[in-house]
């Protein structure tokens, strides 16, 4: 099955940096790359997905870059704000219903 | 409604008791999905139904776990005789048709004392 790897686990970035999280993945059968944000006390919000017949993809200030070669995917955030601060999860699947999760980063955005 | 709705928010059940988790998903939604979260850990896949049918439940962990979804819409977890290791918090998701889109609900946080 999927095994979907995540680092770093935590990340400190003063407000207005940005913050790279990456992920990597073992089933070349993956063709879709979600991401999602956690805020404490709630349910995993997508915040931007990618699928495996584009290298990129950008909305705002989070962009999503995927290598399907080398098997692996980041999140960007630039220009970092206080609110961005939660856990943040990647995942992937085969569109089979099988999507699985790295174990999470914690982002701190320090003002 | 307008999201995945989870009931009870928090469950305190003392080792041994059974207990039942709900999940009402978004109206339409095909698919719906049971995870399981430990404390400072990503989402474990539990089990799977698309509408009815239960089809895939690799992820439950040992047989006093227990998924429904008779109807098609809401769905039951239920845990039997419920111990120590269980307590995490289980997110149930929906999505209208396939493995993306996913809509999580808020959790059920359970812990066994």
């Amino acid at each position: 099955g999927e095994n979907v790897e995540q680092h770093p686990s935590t990340l400190s970035v003063q407000e207005g940096d940005s913050a790279v999280i990456k992920c990597t993945y073992s089933d070349s059968a993956s063709n879709y790359f979600p991401w999602y944000k956690q805020e404490l006390g709630k349910g995993p919000q997508l915040i931007i997905d990618i699928r495996s017949n584009v290298g990129e993809k950008k909305d705002q200030r989070i962009a999503v870059t995927l290598n399907k070669t080398a098997k692996h995917f980041s999140l960007h955030i630039t220009e970092t704000q206080p609110e961005d601060s939660a856990v943040y999860f990647c995942a992937a699947s085969s569109m089979r219903n099988d999507m699985r999760f790295g174990a999470g980063t914690r982002l701190t955005v320090k003002p | 409604g307008a999201g995945v709705s989870q009931s009870p928010r928090y469950k305190v059940a003392k080792r041994g008791q059974d207990v039942a988790l709900r999940c009402d998903p978004i109206s339409g939604h095909v698919s719906l999905f049971w995870y399981q979260q430990a404390l400072g850990q990503g989402p474990e896949f539990l089990t799977y139904f698309q509408n009815e049918a239960q089809l895939d439940k690799s992820g439950l962990p040992s047989d006093r776990f227990f998924a429904e979804r008779p109807e098609g819409s809401v769905s039951t977890l239920k845990i039997q005789r419920t111990q120590q290791e269980d307590s995490a918090v289980y997110l149930c998701a929906s999505s209208l048709a396939g493995g993306y889109g996913y809509t999580f609900g808020s959790g059920t946080r359970l812990t066994v004392v």
